[in-house]
C-alpha cells in the first residue's frame, strides 16, 4: 500500500461541473502539496498546506491532520484545468524534505 | 528569474551505454532534489543535495547512479551503465530552504533500449 493514496485515478467531467479529487496518507507530515501537471508540460506547484484551507481563483485545497485527508476542489471547471493532479507530502522535521507522492488523478474536462 | 531548467529534454540511448542528465536550479537555491516518474508508477524520490553536500540519498536505485553537485550549483546525474529498467521521467526540483515550496525543472524523458 503506497503512503500516499490518490482519487479517482481517472476522472472526466463537462465544463462547468465542480470537481473533487482525494488524497490519504498514512504517514507523518509537515506539509501536503497539490501539484498540476499539463500534457508534456512541467509539474507546478498548485498548494503546500499544513491546516485548514487554501483557496487560489477557482482552486480549492483543503487538509484534515486528524484524519490524515485532504481534498482538492475546482469550482467551474474548464477544459484547460485537464491535467494530471499529484498529491505529495513532506515531513521537514527529518533531514530531507523529501516528497512522497501519490500516483496522481488525471482529469479530462470535456467542452 | 530563471526557473529550474534540465538538460536534455529527451534521450534515446542503448542499453550499456551511459547518459548524464544535468540540472540547473533557481539561483540561490541550496536545497536541490532528483525524482524518477517510471512509466505507469508514483513520481519517486532519489536524493537530495544542500549546497554541494548529499544530505540523503536514500532513493538512490544503485550504484549504477552517480550524483553531483559540484560548487552547489548545477548538478548531474550519470548512470553508467543505462539498463532498460532506468526509463523514465527524472525531474529535478530546488528549494530556498528545508520546509519551503519545491519548484520542478520539465524533465528529463530517458528511454533506454
Amino acid at each position: 500500500k503506497n503512503e500516499v493514496e490518490q482519487s479517482p485515478q481517472n476522472l472526466t467531467a463537462q465544463e462547468g461541473e465542480f470537481i473533487t479529487i482525494n488524497c490519504s496518507y498514512s504517514v507523518g507530515i509537515s506539509a501536503l502539496h497539490w501539484l498540476q501537471q499539463h500534457p508534456g508540460g512541467g509539474i507546478v506547484s498548485l498548494f503546500m498546506l499544513s491546516s485548514g484551507k487554501k483557496k487560489h481563483g477557482r482552486l480549492i485545497a483543503t487538509i484534515n491532520i486528524q484524519e490524515k485527508h485532504s481534498s482538492l476542489h475546482i469550482t467551474a471547471s474548464h477544459p484547460r484545468d485537464s491535467a494530471v493532479y499529484i498529491c505529495a507530502v513532506s515531513n521537514y522535521g527529518g533531514a530531507t524534505n523529501k516528497l512522497i507522492f501519490g500516483t496522481g488523478t488525471l482529469l479530462a474536462v470535456q467542452p | 528569474e530563471a526557473g529550474v531548467t534540465q538538460f536534455p529534454s529527451h534521450s534515446v540511448i542503448e542499453k550499456g551505454q551511459t547518459v548524464t542528465l544535468r540540472c540547473d536550479p533557481i539561483s540561490g537555491h541550496d536545497n536541490l532534489y532528483w525524482y524518477r516518474r517510471v512509466m505507469g508508477k508514483e513520481i519517486k524520490f532519489l536524493l537530495h543535495f544542500v549546497k554541494e553536500s548529499k544530505q540523503d540519498e536514500s532513493g538512490m536505485p544503485n550504484n549504477r547512479f552517480l550524483a553531483e553537485r559540484t560548487g552547489g550549483t548545477y548538478s548531474t546525474l550519470k548512470v553508467q551503465p543505462a539498463e532498460l529498467e532506468d526509463s523514465g521521467v527524472y525531474f529535478c526540483a530546488s528549494s530556498l530552504g528545508r520546509g519551503r515550496a519545491q519548484y520542478f525543472g520539465p524533465g528529463t524523458r530517458l528511454l533506454v533500449l
